[in-house]
């Protein structure tokens, strides 16, 4: 089946402006995180949603980083009043349960630049 | 915060050499993953080895898990220039919630 499809692949914008980045998650699975990447740099961990329950957002690096989920699909992360410090590769991933022997499948990303 | 620290940050082989990349963690895990990635985008999943686990293979991987030392090494035999990629180890944290903690990658070339 499709894999997890993340839209725009690339976004450039200007500091100050607000941005939301789509992810559409394997059909079926329940858990979905948000990872940032910085260039050269590991992944760091920003957001998991798993079924109805409260997301845990206790990577999210400031308050204008927000997202949202709908049942078990599309997530979207926003960032309001971008920084160039917020210049990454966002990645989202979904697993079948989200438990911690899970397998995440990643989508491709979406290159944020702000200018 | 980097859970998993690879070594090393960069490694050259020529086609044919075996690679191996080591990771090491300082709390105590469920379980450790290893990730691939091309050219800075999506990750792919390789191998996942378990807190009682000692040693996995699957195809030319072979993974070894050392809990006493906190590290894990992974081992591609016979490379080949599609080796390569960044790799990545990620830590599941006993206790903690279901995300993953990644390292710094080791970024491999594979020489032709």
């Amino acid at each position: 089946g499709a894999g997890v499809s993340q839209s725009p692949s690339n976004k450039v914008t200007e500091k100050g402006k607000d941005v939301e980045l789509r992810c559409d998650p394997i059909s079926g699975h329940t858990a979905l995180y948000w990872y940032r990447q910085r260039l050269g740099q590991g992944l760091e961990f920003l957001i998991y949603f798993q079924g109805n329950s409260a997301p845990d957002k206790s990577g999210l690096p400031s308050d204008r980083f927000s997202a949202e989920r709908t049942g078990e699909s599309v997530s979207t992360l926003t960032i309001q009043r971008t920084q160039q410090e917020d210049s990454a590769v966002y990645l989202c991933a979904s697993a079948r349960s989200g438990g911690s022997h899970d397998t995440q499948y990643f989508g491709p990303g979406t290159r944020l630049t702000v200018l | 915060s980097q859970q998993g620290e690879e070594d090393p940050q960069a490694l050259s082989i020529q086609e044919g050499e075996n690679a191996t990349m080591n990771c090491s963690y300082k709390t105590s895990i469920n379980n450790l993953q290893w990730y691939r990635q091309n050219s800075g985008r999506g990750l792919v999943h390789l191998i996942l080895i378990r807190s009682n686990e000692r040693e996995k293979h699957s195809g030319r991987l072979r993974v070894t898990l050392d809990t006493s030392k906190k590290s894990s090494s992974l081992l591609i035999t016979a490379s080949r220039a599609a080796d390569t990629a960044s790799y990545f180890c990620a830590t599941a944290t006993q206790g903690g919630s279901e995300k993953l903690v990644f390292g710094k990658g080791t970024k491999l070339t594979v020489n032709p």
